[in-house]
């Protein structure tokens, strides 16, 4: 079993369109994580998720919002994307502080 | 604000040699953990080894061990007997322990190549 997936893997979009991605765990973890992966491989945390609790990156554009149904998903929304929006996008989860964060396979989006 | 810096974008090694990765890091906290992730081409992130501030003891998994420098702020990793399977991307990650839950700082990577 997938401990932490995404969907889809690949997204090819237009500029001004609007797009989700989806992240589930199976692992029980209470905090859930969003990265993103620019096209130098480096990463930065936009989102964390606890309890309900919602951490935000202060560089993040508003335009992102993370959407949480229940412990075990953390949506990651897009609004009016822009070129510069293209990247990897990871999710990932933890149990706790300081352990192990499991990574999604990530998400590589395209803004044409 | 933390920052994690890898001074060595890359790296090559002869197969079954060791390499060591750099690591430094800057914080004003006492408690944290610091982590090293591989990224191979598949782009999976894997975690190789994990280290907690407070343990003085250098953590160490298989062939892979850190030479943790804590008032130094360094954190490097040594790979031992150098595989094809260890070329990839190797990101030094910082996590602490203080309230909030921001994740992790990422430095901006170490490509290590293996020369068969």
């Amino acid at each position: 079993d997938t401990a932490v997936s995404q969907t889809p893997k690949y997204l090819v979009t237009q500029m001004g369109n609007d797009k989700s991605i989806k992240c589930e765990q199976n692992l029980g973890h209470d905090t859930m994580y969003w990265y993103k992966q620019d096209s130098k491989k480096f990463l930065k945390i936009m989102f964390s998720y606890n309890n309900k609790e919602l951490i935000i990156n202060e560089t993040v554009p508003n335009r992102f919002s993370p959407k949480s149904p229940d412990k075990a998903h953390l949506n990651l929304h897009i609004n009016s994307l822009e070129l510069g929006d293209s990247a990897v996008y990871f999710c990932a989860s933890t149990y706790g502080r300081g352990g192990e964060q499991y990574f999604g396979p990530g998400t590589r989006l395209t803004v044409t | 604000a933390q920052t994690v810096t890898q001074s060595q974008p890359e790296m090559s090694v002869q197969e079954a040699e060791t390499v060591t990765l750099s690591c430094t890091y800057d914080t004003s906290e006492s408690d944290y953990y610091l982590f090293w992730y591989k990224q191979p081409p598949s782009r999976q992130m894997i975690l190789v080894i994990r280290q907690e501030a407070y343990k003085q003891q250098n953590a160490t998994e298989n062939r892979f061990s850190v030479n943790f420098q804590k008032a130094a702020k360094s954190f490097s990793l040594k790979i031992s007997d150098s595989q094809l399977g260890d070329a990839a991307m190797y990101f030094c990650a910082y996590f602490g322990a203080g309230g909030g839950a921001d994740g992790l700082t990422f430095g901006k990577g170490t490509h290590l190549i293996i020369q068969p």
